[in-house]
């Protein structure tokens, strides 16, 4: 069964460090998300990418954020200036025409 | 006030119990979803519904538009259940506004 991949399973980073995050979503999926779940709370939107940009993004996303689809085939995640308040597990998920979304298992940040 | 409250918050019961979580939201939605997230942190969909109600193996869920609100029943629980079930809106535009999550333990 098709899934969304995501890589690396655990990163730990020095704050001010960059970083990125990789996932491979499945194959013929056209929208693209990016959420984050802090420690203990619920999960939220980060960034939604249809066609090669961005179609929204929420507060939470600023400047020190970006994301690329470079291949056609990874979507990643760039956080370029790490803050202890980045520490979270960061999920990717992809859909094709319809709503259901389909997650990776996520990759836990962490910031120290 | 969130858009997606779920009760209880946490919940605990007897292998063999039938279990009921509750979502309430409070926005006009296009679909509404069950997600499970077990201790290692991977979310897994369960259901997406719009109206009535959908069932696979043990687990039911059921949504009232008119009243916003979506009941996950799981019958016959089982201590393999014991897992956090979120529910998530889509609403509008095409990102997932999440609930907090109902933690579920069941015990032998």
């Amino acid at each position: 069964e098709p899934e969304v991949t995501q890589t690396p399973s655990h990163q730990v980073t020095q704050m001010g460090q960059e970083v990125i995050l990789r996932c491979v979503p499945i194959s013929n999926h056209l929208y693209f998300y990016w959420y984050r779940q802090i420690l203990g709370q619920k999960v939220e939107f980060l960034v939604s990418f249809y066609n090669n940009e961005i179609s929204e993004k929420s507060e939470i996303f600023d400047d020190q954020f970006s994301v690329e689809r470079p291949d056609g085939s990874n979507f990643t995640l760039k956080i370029r200036s790490t803050k202890l308040e980045d520490s979270a597990m960061y999920f990717c998920a992809s859909r094709k025409e319809g709503p259901e979304a389909f997650f990776g298992q996520g990759t836990r940040l962490t910031v120290v | 006030k969130n858009e997606v409250e779920q009760s209880p918050q946490n919940l605990t019961a007897q292998e063999g119990e039938f279990i009921t979580i509750n979502c309430s939201y409070s926005v006009g939605i296009s679909a509404l979803h069950w997600l499970q997230q077990h201790p290692g942190g991977g979310i897994v969909s369960l259901f997406m519904l719009s109206s009535g109600k959908k069932k696979h193996g043990r687990l039911i869920a059921t949504i009232n538009i008119q009243e916003k609100h979506s009941s996950l029943h799981i019958t016959a629980s089982h201590p393999r259940d014991s897992a956090v079930y979120i529910c998530a809106v889509s609403s509008g535009t095409d990102k997932l506004i999440f609930g907090t999550g109902t933690r579920l333990q069941v015990f032998p």
